[in-house]
């Protein structure tokens, strides 16, 4: 079983959707968790961490479920510029610092 | 503010040919720094994670090594690429503290 698990997509949108991803993780030892973006040919941008009592910014949700090891992330209003990859990302201690592991990452495309 | 440059931008080598990449960030000390590859398609792959001067830990064996001169410097080096060293090298730093981590803007690598 991969660490963490994303379905790669493509999730292909209309303008204005709601679409939502999600990923698994499989070391419960993992406390911090992360959805960054990654533009084609870009590197990974930190999009917003993922708190236990789930959080907001703006229009994207992120929820969090220790007792399933599941993430989510929920985009509302979709724009054109949300297309990306987003990226699940989870830390695993080791040895003295944190070490993240990263998902393949789920495409979006929004179309007009 | 804190930056973090790589160079170069893109690099086309020759199989069996030597590799330097270079990594320098700014605004901040003692930073813990990674090298990343990301293959075609594929989720990153840590390569190497330094938590200071001359402290280098290697996460996967491969013809690949790092060093860290100064505090704010990392470099990743080869002396003999392969084909399989092609892909898409990205730095990365997190503050002592947390586990937050911030890519620069990467090194696409083209091994013929």
């Amino acid at each position: 079983r991969k660490e963490v698990e994303q379905d790669p997509g493509p999730f292909n949108v209309p303008e204005g959707a709601t679409v939502a991803f999600n990923c698994t993780y499989s070391n419960s030892a993992s406390q911090s968790f992360f959805w960054y973006r990654q533009d084609c040919r870009k590197e990974p941008k930190l999009l917003m961490s993922v708190y236990s009592s789930g959080n907001e910014d703006g229009r994207f949700t992120a929820q969090l479920n220790r007792a399933s090891q599941y993430i989510s992330l929920l985009i509302r209003d979709s724009k054109l510029s949300d297309s990306a990859t987003y990226l699940c990302v989870v830390n695993l201690p080791s040895g003295g610092y944190n070490k993240l592991i990263f998902g393949a990452g789920t495409r979006l495309a929004v179309h007009p | 503010s804190q930056t973090i440059h790589q160079w170069p931008a893109t690099l086309v080598q020759p199989v069996g040919s030597p590799l330097s990449l270079e990594c320098t960030v700014e605004g901040t000390s003692n930073p813990n720094l990674y090298w990343y590859r990301q293959a075609a398609g594929r989720g990153l792959q840590l390569l190497f994670y330094s938590v200071g001067i001359g402290q280098i830990s290697s996460e996967v064996p491969q013809n690949l090594s790092a060093s860290r001169p100064q505090d704010r410097q990392f470099i990743l080096s080869s002396k003999k690429l392969l084909l399989s060293d092609s892909g898409f090298y990205l730095c990365a730093r997190a503050e002592s503290s947390t586990d937050t981590q911030y890519f620069g803007p990467g090194t696409r690598l083209t091994v013929l």
